[in-house]
């Protein structure tokens, strides 16, 4: 499976800043995938990260909030706009590294608190 | 759009035992089906999948079978060891396009706990 480095591993901000989060996968993909975690819970999509392309965002996320760039096959970030307590989650990074269904496989995330 | 159920949430069972986490999905499109386990602290890891075009799917000592007329599939877990204690996390996947974008729809997860 491709390895997939996220950055930062975690962060405290504060209320009303932004945070970027950068994803670096070794190989060449098609689709990334952001996913959202939050505390206990279960791991929601964000959005898809098409290169060359706007994200495609899932319902409940939207671009000025969730702003995504994919320059390339092996890179792409993530933004938290705006941040506020409720934004507190683990943000993670997901390829997939073959064709259709292939499996998907997470990187390692990023914890983000929000005071 | 898909929606899959799990259960149970928690699950504490022997040491040697078994464990059986089942979940139910919604969109008879769903084609692929695998399971994530999540360590505390770390990222989901795939540790098995199966495709709607098999009923059973076995990895040592862990197997998944599906039933695709009642649209459930569930993850067996035999002769359980401490290091299984995780959450574990069903998905399905979203109906398949051209793009290769589908997308996974998770369950809610089921805290397991191997006790020794």
């Amino acid at each position: 499976s491709a390895v997939i480095s996220q950055k930062p591993s975690r962060d405290i901000c504060q209320r009303g800043t932004s945070l970027t989060i950068q994803c670096q996968v070794d190989s060449q993909v098609t689709m990334m995938f952001w996913y959202r975690q939050q505390p206990g819970q279960s791991l929601t999509l964000i959005a898809t990260a098409n290169q060359g392309s706007e994200a495609t965002y899932e319902s409940g996320f939207v671009i000025d909030k969730f702003p995504i760039s994919r320059p390339n096959l092996t890179f792409s970030t993530l933004t938290v706009s705006n941040m506020s307590p409720e934004d507190s989650s683990i943000y993670l990074c997901s390829v997939r590294t073959g064709g259709r269904s292939s499996p998907l496989h997470f990187g390692n995330g990023t914890r983000l608190t929000v005071t | 759009g898909e929606n899959v159920e799990q259960h149970p949430s928690t699950l504490s069972v022997q040491e040697g035992d078994s464990a059986v986490i089942k979940c139910t999905y919604s969109d008879s499109a769903s084609n692929y089906f695998p399971w994530y386990k999540q360590e505390l602290g770390k990222r989901p890891q795939l540790i098995i999948d199966i495709r709607s075009n098999v009923g059973e799917k076995k990895d040592q000592r862990i197997a998944v079978t599906l039933n695709k007329t009642a649209k459930h599939f569930s993850l067996h877990i035999t002769e359980t060891q401490p290091e299984d204690s995780a959450v574990y996390f069903c998905a399905a996947s979203d109906r398949v396009s051209n793009f290769g974008n589908e997308k996974l729809t998770f369950g809610t997860g089921t805290r397991l706990t191997i006790i020794p």
